[in-house]
């Protein structure tokens, strides 16, 4: 079982919908939670970071966080062409000291206007 | 520079040749990451480096792997004898701390023949 699962997709939603990104962590001890985008050939870009149970609100984005399930999640509100890439989940655990991610497979969200 | 810089952009090596890859980290990050991106796949860990100190190397995937940054800035990563399995793009990251947001560099995308 991998650490970070993340669904390949590709997801696709209309211009306009609600996108719902999905990701599972094995580790129970995790304790910080990022969204990264990657637009095609691009390095990642963080996005969102959460590190509570509950929901974190950004504009358009919400990332959701429940520790007990060991789940996370990201929402696209509006979701625009623009937000057609790659959505990677990571995980930073509370065992590692140096900050290092692991990150899922990542998600390919497709856009259609 | 503003953002975290990386060369070659792309490197193609034959089977057999020695790489060297580079990072120049945003100004004053004491952290640094090397990570490597295969297609269709989220970045995993190699190595990280505290200043010129390499705290954790556990991702390097063999003894053929080589990471350094010798006064604390300026990181590379030597990769001898490539093989095609190490056709991949290798990124690197930097932050101010563990705790930190890590910033990515473009990758370097190499291709070996």
């Amino acid at each position: 079982q991998k650490e970070v699962e993340q669904n390949s997709g590709p997801l696709s939603v209309p211009e306009g919908a609600i996108a719902s990104l999905n990701c599972t962590y094995s580790d129970r001890g995790s304790q910080s939670f990022f969204w990264y985008r990657q637009y095609s050939g691009k390095s990642p870009e963080l996005i969102m970071s959460i590190y509570s149970n509950g929901d974190k609100e950004d504009g358009r984005f919400t990332a959701q966080l429940n520790k007990a399930s060991q789940y996370v999640s990201l929402l696209i509100r509006d979701s625009q062409p623009s937000d057609s890439a790659t959505y990677l989940c990571a995980v930073k655990g509370d065992s590692s000291n140096t900050g290092k991610l692991i990150f899922g497979q990542g998600t390919t969200l497709q856009v259609k206007p | 520079g503003a953002g975290v810089s990386q060369s070659p952009r792309y490197k193609v090596a034959k089977r057999g040749q020695d790489v060297a890859l580079r990072c120049d980290p945003i100004s004053g990050h004491v952290s640094l990451f090397w990570y490597q991106q295969a297609l269709g796949q989220g970045p995993e860990f190699l190595t990280y480096f505290q200043n010129e100190a390499q705290l954790d190397k556990s991702g390097l995937p063999s003894d053929r792997f080589f990471a350094e940054r010798p006064e604390g800035s300026v990181s590379t990563l030597k990769i001898q004898r490539t093989q095609q399995e190490d056709s991949a793009v290798y990124l690197c990251a930097s932050s101010l701390g563990t705790s930190t947001e890590a910033f990515f560099g473009q990758g370097t995308r190499l291709t070996v023949v």
